[in-house]
């Protein structure tokens, strides 16, 4: 099955600083999603990337799709407290047309906010 | 009004026992999965029900049983637990014609003594 490979699984930063997580692949991907499972939470979505070389904002956070479609990132500028949690990248595997999508989660990059 | 719910939140119960979570969704999605999510947060897909069918099956032991009664539940029922099957399972449901993007429930945390 689809794999991809999460780096780095932690990071710790200081309050302010910029935070980034890389997503990697073997295989291209037809898209790929982001979720953030705060502590003792449950996974939520934050967005979805389709095209090849796709940018998208949410505020502080700057997702990028690469060209080729095999590699994806996360970046948080100026981290704040509310950062805090793991953010998992997740590629779907599956033919929408047969009616299911599976997310192949990868091991996710736990975030802490030093204060 | 909760979009998806799992019930219990909670379950402590000893080896050997059988029990079921519930799960439902009011968001009239047509998928919906079970994931098994462990210590180091790892989160595994056990099963999804596309209209009351099961599409995917993951190499989960046979003693988890899904069972959907219609497309807005999922329940999952483990038979003779063990030790290894303390973790906390979500609940999650998509949409197909909506990308799949998987709303989860707020997860259901087993231990298993």
């Amino acid at each position: 099955g689809q794999q991809v490979m999460q780096i780095p699984q932690y990071q710790h930063v200081q309050e302010g600083e910029d935070f980034t997580t890389y997503c990697n692949s073997s295989t291209t991907l037809s898209n790929i999603q982001w979720y953030k499972q705060r502590p003792g939470g449950h996974p939520v979505f934050l967005i979805q990337l389709v095209k090849s070389g796709e940018v998208k904002k949410q505020k502080r956070l700057t997702f990028q799709f690469g060209e080729a479609k095999k590699n994806s990132s996360l970046h948080i500028t100026a981290t704040q407290t509310t950062d805090v949690g793991t953010y998992f990248c997740a590629p779907p595997e599956g033919n929408s047309g047969a009616g299911s999508y599976q997310l192949t989660f990868g091991k996710g990059t736990k975030l802490s906010v030093i204060p | 009004d909760t979009a998806v719910s799992q019930t219990p939140k909670y379950l402590v119960t000893q080896m050997g026992n059988d029990k079921s979570i519930k799960c439902e969704q009011n968001l009239g999605h047509d998928t919906m999965y079970w994931y098994k999510q462990d210590s180091k947060k790892f989160l595994k897909i056990m099963f999804s029900y596309n209209n009351k069918e099961l599409i995917i099956n993951e190499t989960v032991p046979n003693r988890f049983s899904p069972k959907s009664p219609d497309k807005a539940h999922l329940n999952l029922h483990i038979n003779s637990l063990e030790l290894g099957d303390s973790a906390v399972y979500f609940c999650a449901s998509s949409q197909t014609s909506g990308g799949n993007i998987q709303y989860f429930g707020a997860g259901t945390r087993l231990s298993v003594l």
